[in-house]
């Protein structure tokens, strides 16, 4: 089984709303990722969690913030964002395994298309 | 510099032909892996097909076989018998292991291909 989950499919918000955005995996996988991915454009890295802590933030502004509750839960919380931050967000996970390093192969959700108005 | 390099924007292929899609990359790592996901319009990016650098022969995975020339640092994906439902994004991706540490992979990604599968 390699599923990633991710809720919700689609979210529109308001530029003062707070919202979360919620990924799961079940297959014991200790790495999972954010990315924000624009139209006709290659997904971007925004954070990474390694064994439940932030190990890569990308640089992203303060208006996401990352969690990771436990290793097979990851969201990102939404709040005052813009319309530029309008995309689709997939979340992936990963076994991060070091003697496998170079095979840690990536397993992406479906994504949630999130518009900003 | 550009770290994975897809020079074809788009491409078209008839049903049941073969199509390649050019992938090269540019690392001064020994250890890197080298990727391909699918994307179609629904957008769930799908694993196709993985080949570590060390690998001696060419991965395969059903239709799909990837060509990897270290030398030329190139690791171009081959589609066999297209299918109505190859029409996608494809996108090629590299993980450094360097980057890391080995802790969590860090993929760069390429422009991607978008390929069309026609009657």
């Amino acid at each position: 089984d390699t599923e990633v989950t991710q809720t919700p499919k689609h979210l529109v918000m308001g530029m003062t709303n707070k919202k979360s955005l919620k990924c799961e995996q079940h297959m014991g996988h200790r790495a999972m990722y954010w990315y924000k991915q624009k139209a006709k454009k290659p997904p971007e890295l925004m954070f990474v969690y390694s064994y439940e802590k932030l190990s890569i933030n990308e640089s992203v502004p303060s208006r996401f913030s990352p969690e990771c509750p436990n290793s097979s839960l990851l969201n990102l919380h939404l709040h005052a964002l813009q319309p530029e931050d309008s995309a689709l967000y997939l979340c992936a996970s990963s076994p991060s395994r070091k003697r496998e390093a170079s095979t840690d192969t990536q397993y992406f959700g479906p994504g949630t298309r999130l518009t900003v108005l | 510099a550009q770290k994975i390099t897809q020079t074809q924007p788009g491409m078209f292929v008839q049903e049941k032909e073969a199509v390649t899609l050019d992938c090269t990359y540019d690392t001064s790592d020994p250890s890197y892996g080298l990727f391909w996901y699918k994307q179609p319009s629904s957008g769930e990016m799908i694993f196709l097909i993985y080949q570590g650098s060390y690998d001696q022969q060419n991965a395969t995975e059903g239709r799909y076989s990837l060509n990897f020339q270290k030398a030329r640092k190139s690791a171009n994906l081959v589609i066999s018998a297209s299918q109505l439902g190859d029409s996608a994004m494809y996108f090629c991706a590299m993980r450094e292991v360097g980057s890391t540490g080995g802790t969590a992979s860090k993929l760069t990604f390429g422009t991607g291909t978008r390929l069309q599968v026609t009657l």
